[in-house]
């Protein structure tokens, strides 16, 4: 079955390094992949989204990779601050209005 | 301009009852979609609309679930006698389709719960 895996355990990284949080995904063919952002009680915020033949994607200081042959998605955050820390959740569509979702990543930026 | 809206923010019902929730979509959007986050679980499909196309009910877990929308614009989603398995937050999105990515704009969820 179509599976969509995202680390479960919360990201701790210091103020202004690099978070990198994975989007990893099983008999699955997706031509978009969206990543969104999620703060405790609030509805998913639309950050990116990135097409299959698109190798990479930037936005300020965001920046997604898309590996279709890997399978993977990775959703990088250059110089984090403590206001990036959210939960994020990748999405992804074979091409339809169906989005399937992730779990979501916690991210915590430390001060 | 405003952006999605859902009431009410939070329900506390009786197992047995029935509960409406309430979705605002952003105005123009011709696409609605209704989710379910349970803790720890990512978003579970529930149901799609577009324009005046037959809806998508293929994500409903079961027929206490119900959504209509009236006039291409206002959502409902309906659950009766609830049970305790259904305590989640409700989430609902619209999108405009532009480009056909199907960006989603989120409300802010209705958490219910169900005792």
């Amino acid at each position: 079955s179509q599976k969509i895996e995202q680390n479960s355990e919360a990201l701790n990284i210091q103020e202004g390094k690099t978070a990198t949080l994975t989007c990893n995904y099983t008999n699955y063919s997706p031509a978009y992949l969206q990543w969104y952002r999620q703060d405790p009680g609030r509805g998913p915020v639309f950050l990116l989204l990135i097409r299959e033949n698109e190798k990479e994607k930037r936005k300020e200081r965001l920046k997604v990779t898309f590996d279709t042959t890997l399978k993977q998605s990775l959703f990088h955050i250059t110089a984090s601050q403590p206001a990036d820390s959210a939960t994020y959740l990748c999405a992804l569509t074979s091409g339809t209005y169906k989005y399937i979702f992730g779990t979501g990543t916690r991210l915590k930026v430390l001060a | 301009g405003a952006g999605v809206s859902q009431s009410p923010s939070n329900k506390v019902t009786e197992k047995g009852k029935d509960v409406e929730l309430r979705c605002d979509p952003i105005s123009g959007h011709t696409a609605l979609y209704w989710y379910r986050q349970s803790l720890g679980q990512g978003l579970e499909f529930l149901i799609y609309f577009q324009g005046n196309s037959a809806p998508d009910k293929s994500g409903l877990p079961s027929d206490r679930f119900s959504a209509e929308r009236t006039g291409g614009s206002v959502s409902t989603l309906t659950i009766q006698r609830t049970q305790q398995e259904d305590s989640a937050v409700y989430l609902c999105a619209s999108s405009s389709l532009a480009g056909l990515t199907y960006e989603q704009y989120f409300g802010p969820g209705t958490r219910l719960t169900v005792t």
